[in-house]
C-alpha cells in the first residue's frame, strides 16, 4: 500500500513565524502535491512538483513556497505565517506522466495548522 | 471560477437505499474524473474513476455515470451502509503534461441506520 506521511497531525504557530510542513511518500511517485482544505471551499491546490527540484504553482500559491530536494520528500513552507493560513493541509503523491493512463493521487492524513 | 461543482453540501439516506451524489463541471477539456471519500481526521481515499471515453464504470456497490453532453457525473452507492457516511469529493483532470486534478467542494453523506 502507498504510504504518504505528514510529519505533524496538529501544529500551532504564531503570526510571523516561518512554518515548515513535511511530507514523505514511499512509492517512488514522481508527482507530489500540497492542498489546503477549508469548509465550503473543498481542496485547493497550493503547489505541486513533478520531479526533484521542479515545482509549479497551483491555484493559491501566495504566501507559500515549496522544496523538493529528494524524490520522496516534499516540503511546504509558510514564509511568514498569517491567521488566514489556518487550515487543514493535505499532501498527496501520484505516478507521473510516463505511467500508463491517469493515476489517482494518494493522500496523507493531513496537518491541522492553527496560526494564532 | 469553480470548474468542478458539487451543489449539494449534504445528503441523508436510509441504510439499504441508494445514495446519489452529483458533480457538474464546466471545462470540456476534462478527460478523467475521480471520486474520493474522506472520513474526519483522515486524508481522502480514492474510490472510483472514469475516463471521458466511457459513460459508466462500476466497482462493487459503487457506480459512476458520466454524461459528457450535460457535463455531469454522478456516483451511485447501492445499497448504502452506515460506514459510507463521509465527505465525497469529485475531481477532474485535463492532461497537460502532469496529472493535476481540480476538486469539487464536497458532499457530506450521512447514511442513517
Amino acid at each position: 500500500d502507498v504510504k504518504v506521511t505528514q510529519s505533524s497531525r496538529y501544529l500551532v504557530k504564531r503570526t510571523g513565524e516561518k512554518v515548515f510542513l513535511e511530507c514523505v511518500q514511499d512509492m517512488d511517485h514522481e508527482n507530489m502535491f500540497w492542498y489546503r482544505q477549508d469548509p465550503g471551499l473543498g481542496l485547493r491546490l497550493i503547489y505541486f512538483s513533478y520531479d526533484v527540484k521542479m515545482k509549479e504553482k497551483g491555484d493559491i500559491p501566495e504566501g507559500y513556497s515549496v522544496s523538493r530536494e529528494k524524490k520522496e520528500r516534499f516540503s511546504l513552507i509558510l514564509e511568514s505565517a498569517s491567521t488566514n493560513q489556518t487550515s487543514m493541509y493535505l499532501c498527496a503523491s501520484s505516478f507521473g506522466a510516463g505511467s500508463l493512463g491517469n493515476q489517482p493521487q494518494h493522500f496523507g492524513d493531513g496537518t491541522r495548522l492553527s496560526i494564532l | 471560477d469553480q470548474q468542478v461543482k458539487q451543489n449539494s453540501p449534504s445528503l441523508s439516506v436510509q441504510e439499504g437505499r441508494i445514495s446519489i451524489l452529483n458533480c457538474d463541471y464546466t471545462n470540456s477539456m476534462f478527460d478523467y474524473f475521480l471520486w474520493y471519500k474522506k472520513y474526519p481526521a483522515e486524508g481522502p481515499t480514492f474510490l472510483i474513476s472514469i475516463s471521458s471515453i466511457k459513460d459508466k464504470n462500476e466497482d462493487g456497490r459503487f457506480t459512476v455515470f458520466l454524461n459528457k453532453s450535460a457535463k455531469h457525473l454522478s456516483l451511485h452507492i447501492v445499497p448504502s451502509q452506515p460506514g459510507d457516511s463521509a465527505v465525497y469529493f469529485c475531481a477532474a483532470s485535463a492532461f497537460s503534461g502532469t496529472y493535476k486534478y481540480i476538486f469539487g467542494t464536497g458532499t457530506r453523506l450521512k447514511v442513517l441506520a
